[in-house]
């Protein structure tokens, strides 16, 4: 069985300054890792994934994240956030084998003030 | 782009009622689940289906059942609904095969009275 666990469930920023938001999972295979976005109103969105090769991974809208498997940690950053991106954040992990099933974190709920 | 349409995006419904909830997918995906949403819980995956006529139980899928007769449509049954299961559904497909995303359509949030 897998779990993931989202440290955070709310993170208020500041318009233009970092963000990280953490990201842990247990998983006795090995996995798949994703990050989703749900804006307001909205259903959830890939952001960005990682599947194999480079443990750093880039989203189009300036996100990264970080594989590390000595920590099981997928830790979503953003150097400089925009009111835009005030949205809910899920991490997400599925098992190689098995493919097709996602096990979600709880959610990080990001607000970006101006 | 993909597209997965859920067909309402918001019902009430009574204790007691049959609940439909149809979900469509216009990629030809193989692989169509339904999950429920609540806050501080994330998603949590209550039936799934590889293929036409064919199902899976997720993690919660007491309450539940699936109908999948074209490969195109998913439907979540609430057979009896109860006020435990207000809540965000989400539906969701695949191509099938490992590595590949899930598309999710918009929600519908349920509320039962």
């Amino acid at each position: 069985a897998q779990s993931v666990t989202q440290l955070d469930s709310q993170v208020p920023v500041f318009e233009e300054a970092p963000v990280e938001l953490r990201c842990n999972y247990s998983s006795s295979v090995s996995v798949y890792l994703f990050w989703y976005v749900q804006y307001p109103n909205q259903g959830l969105q890939l952001l960005l994934k990682y599947l194999s090769g480079s443990t750093l991974v880039e989203s189009i809208n300036g996100f990264e994240a970080e594989f590390n498997k000595s920590q099981t940690s997928f830790h979503l950053r953003k150097p400089s956030v925009h009111i835009s991106d005030t949205a809910e954040y899920f991490c997400a992990v599925s098992a190689k084998a098995a493919g097709n099933k996602l096990t979600f974190g709880g959610g990080t709920r990001v607000l970006v003030k101006p | 782009d993909v597209k997965v349409t859920q067909s309402s995006r918001y019902l009430v419904k009574r204790t007691g009622e049959k609940v439909f909830l149809e979900c469509v997918q216009d990629m030809d995906h193989e692989n169509m689940f339904w999950y429920r949403q609540d806050p501080g819980l994330g998603l949590r995956l209550i039936y799934f289906s590889y293929d036409v006529k064919m199902k899976e139980k997720g993690d919660i899928p007491e309450g539940y059942s699936v109908s999948r007769e074209k490969k195109e449509r998913f439907s979540l049954i609430l057979e009896s609904a109860s006020t435990n299961q207000t809540s965000m559904y989400l539906c969701a497909s695949r191509l099938g095969g490992s590595g590949n995303i899930q598309y999710f359509g918009a929600g519908t949030r349920l509320s039962v009275l």
